[in-house]
């Protein structure tokens, strides 16, 4: 079955440090793959998404992941991270198969001044 | 703005009684999916809907259900509400299966 593993539940960084997210799935072919954020008492707002090709990925606000196909990974990193990046992170995972994302739990990011 | 309209943002009610979720989905999508958010169960997919048919079906409950109507709307009903109900919930839309999907704001329910 698939599944979706983000280890870190929550990340504090200082403000203007380098950020990285973990998430690993779990499928047996390539999936489609996606990073969503979502800010205090917001809905989710796609960052980013990898459905083929070229396996860096660049997404809004400064945010870029890539896709490790022998690591099962789709790691969400930002070089310099900002206070107003403080908020929940899910990674999800999808398939030809079905129609259902599979979502991670979510990191929290939090960010220090 | 995601495009996504869901209505109310707020709801409060008591056990046993049942309510109705709205979603307006994007314009020219054609995939509407509901989904739970809570603290103790995270982010949960309850059922998504393509073109007013049911397409999939996630951890949805019996004592819920939804429906799409021609217009792509679409309503969540969740009746003999228990407190265990009180959530986020969101809809999504995309504009097939397996396109990216926008969510809407969320309705918090909180049943007392």
């Amino acid at each position: 079955a698939q599944s979706v593993t983000q280890p870190d539940i929550h990340i504090t960084v200082s403000e203007g440090a380098s950020l990285e997210l973990r998430c690993n799935y779990s499928y047996g072919a390539t999936p489609y793959l996606f990073w969503y954020v979502q800010s205090p008492g917001q809905g989710l707002q796609l960052l980013l998404k990898y459905f083929s090709g070229d396996t860096l990925v660049q997404g809004i606000k400064g945010f870029e992941a890539e896709f490790k196909r022998s690591q099962s990974s789709f790691n969400l990193r930002k070089p310099s991270v900002h206070w107003s990046d403080a908020a929940e992170y899910f990674c999800a995972v999808g398939a030809d198969s079905n129609y259902q994302l599979i979502w991670g739990a979510g990191t929290k990011l939090i960010i220090k001044p | 703005d995601s495009g996504v309209t869901q209505t109310p943002k707020h709801l409060i009610t008591a056990t046993g009684q049942r309510v109705t979720l709205r979603c307006s989905p994007r314009s020219g999508d054609l995939s509407v999916y509901w989904y739970q958010q809570s603290l103790d169960q995270g982010l949960q997919f309850l059922i998504q809907y393509y073109n007013g048919e049911e397409r999939a079906k996630g951890n949805i409950l019996e004592r819920f259900s939804a429906q799409q109507f021609p217009d792509l709307h679409s309503e969540l009903n969740l009746s003999s509400l228990e407190l265990g109900d009180s959530a986020l919930y969101f809809c999504a839309s995309s504009v097939g299966n397996q396109e990216t999907q926008y969510f809407g704001p969320g309705t918090r329910l909180l049943v007392l």
